[in-house]
Order: C-alpha cells, then sequence, then structure tokens
C-alpha cells in the first residue's frame, strides 16, 4: 500500500484560475507535510510545509491538512504560466524518512 | 552561497560495472538524504546520514547499493554490478539538521545502464 497517493493528471487550468492538488496518506502517524514543485528536468524545490490541521497561507499558496480524513492540498490562486510543472507531496512519519507521491502535472494555459 | 552539488550529472555505463555518484552538500547540513526517481515517480528514499554515520538505510533496494559519508560532509553512493533496472535519476538533498524540515535537493545523477 502505497503511503502517498496523489492524482498524476494531467491538471490544467487557464491562468488567472485557482489550481487546486490534493493529497491523500495512509498512515496516521504522519506528522508534517511538505508540497515541492518540481520542473522538468530539475530537482525538487520545496513550496511550503504544514504541521497542523487547517489553512497554512503564503502568497499565493495556501496548503490545507486534514488529518481526521487524512488529506493534504495545495491551493495556487491567480495560477501563472511559470507554475506549470510537477507538483509532489511528500509526508514524514516523524523519523528520517520522507514519503513522496508520484506528483501531480499542471499546466497553466496562457 | 552554493547549494548541493552533484557529479556527474550524467552517468552511462554497461550492465555489471561498478559506478559511484558524488554529493556535496551545502555547508554546515549535518542531515543528507539519497533518493532515486524514475521517470513519473516521486523520489524515492535509498539512505540518510546524520553526521556521518548512516542512520537509516532501509531504503536501500538490495545490497549493491552502499553510501558513505566519511567526513560527514561529501557522500558517495556506489552501486556495485549495475543493472538495467538501477537506472534513474539519483538525488542527494541535504537539511541544517535532524528534524529539520526543508531538504535543499541537488540537480541530481542521470544514470543510466545499458
Amino acid at each position: 500500500q502505497k503511503e502517498v497517493e496523489q492524482n498524476s493528471g494531467p491538471l490544467s487550468v487557464p491562468e488567472g484560475a485557482i489550481a487546486s492538488l490534493n493529497c491523500t496518506y495512509s498512515d496516521r502517524g504522519s506528522q508534517s507535510f511538505f508540497w515541492y514543485r518540481q520542473y522538468s528536468g530539475k530537482s525538487p524545490e520545496l513550496i511550503m510545509f504544514i504541521y497542523s490541521n487547517g489553512d497554512k497561507e503564503d502568497g499565493r499558496f495556501t496548503a490545507q491538512l486534514n488529518k481526521a480524513s487524512q488529506y493534504v492540498s495545495l491551493l495556487i490562486r491567480d495560477s501563472q504560466p511559470s507554475d506549470s510543472a510537477t507538483y509532489l507531496c511528500d509526508l514524514n512519519l516523524g523519523g528520517n524518512q520522507f514519503y513522496f507521491g508520484t506528483g501531480t502535472s499542471l499546466t497553466v494555459i496562457p | 552561497g552554493a547549494g548541493v552539488s552533484q557529479t556527474p550529472s550524467n552517468k552511462v555505463t554497461e550492465k555489471g560495472k561498478y559506478v559511484e555518484l558524488r554529493c556535496d552538500p551545502i555547508s554546515g547540513h549535518t542531515a543528507l538524504y539519497w533518493y532515486r526517481q524514475s521517470l513519473g515517480q516521486g523520489p524515492e528514499f535509498l539512505i540518510y546520514f546524520q553526521g556521518t554515520g548512516a542512520a537509516d538505510d532501509s531504503g536501500l533496494p538490495n545490497d549493491r547499493f552502499f553510501a558513505v559519508r566519511p567526513e560527514g560532509s561529501v557522500s558517495t553512493l556506489k552501486i556495485q554490478r549495475t543493472e538495467r533496472g538501477d537506472s534513474a535519476v539519483y538525488l542527494c538533498a541535504s537539511s541544517l539538521e535532524q528534524g529539520a524540515y526543508e531538504q535543499f535537493f541537488g540537480p541530481g545523477t542521470r544514470l543510466t545502464v545499458l
């Protein structure tokens, strides 16, 4: 059973719209959650992390965590073509291992 | 400042050969991770170092894979008797300390086993 599940997409949204990326996880012991952005041929870069239930906002990005339902999401407001990338959900169970999902490919259409 | 660097950027080898992949983490970062990423997949955890010791090597797929970090800085991932299934991008990441939450990734080494 995979630790982290993501819809691989591709997800397409028009420029200026809200992009919603979702991730579910299987281990209720998961403690911290991360969203990485990965451009094609590049390495992942951290966008946001969240530990507590609720919303966390940073600029155009909002991470949402619901531990009871075991999902974490990333909202991108006012989507820009430069946001086109693969978004990786990553979780930590409190140890030293980090579990990544397969990623969701996002395309923002100008 | 300098980020995580990895060498070589690309490595092509023949089945059965031995390869070494190098990672130079951000100066001062004590935690170092190796991941493997296949096409269309997320990074897969291989091994974690805290300082010089391999604190968790449970992600290494088999005993052909080995990694060292002798001085607590540069790390080398070693793969013996390479197989075609080892072809992937090998990513290294470092973070400031154990439990620190942001990992900084290097550009990766693309390994191709013919």
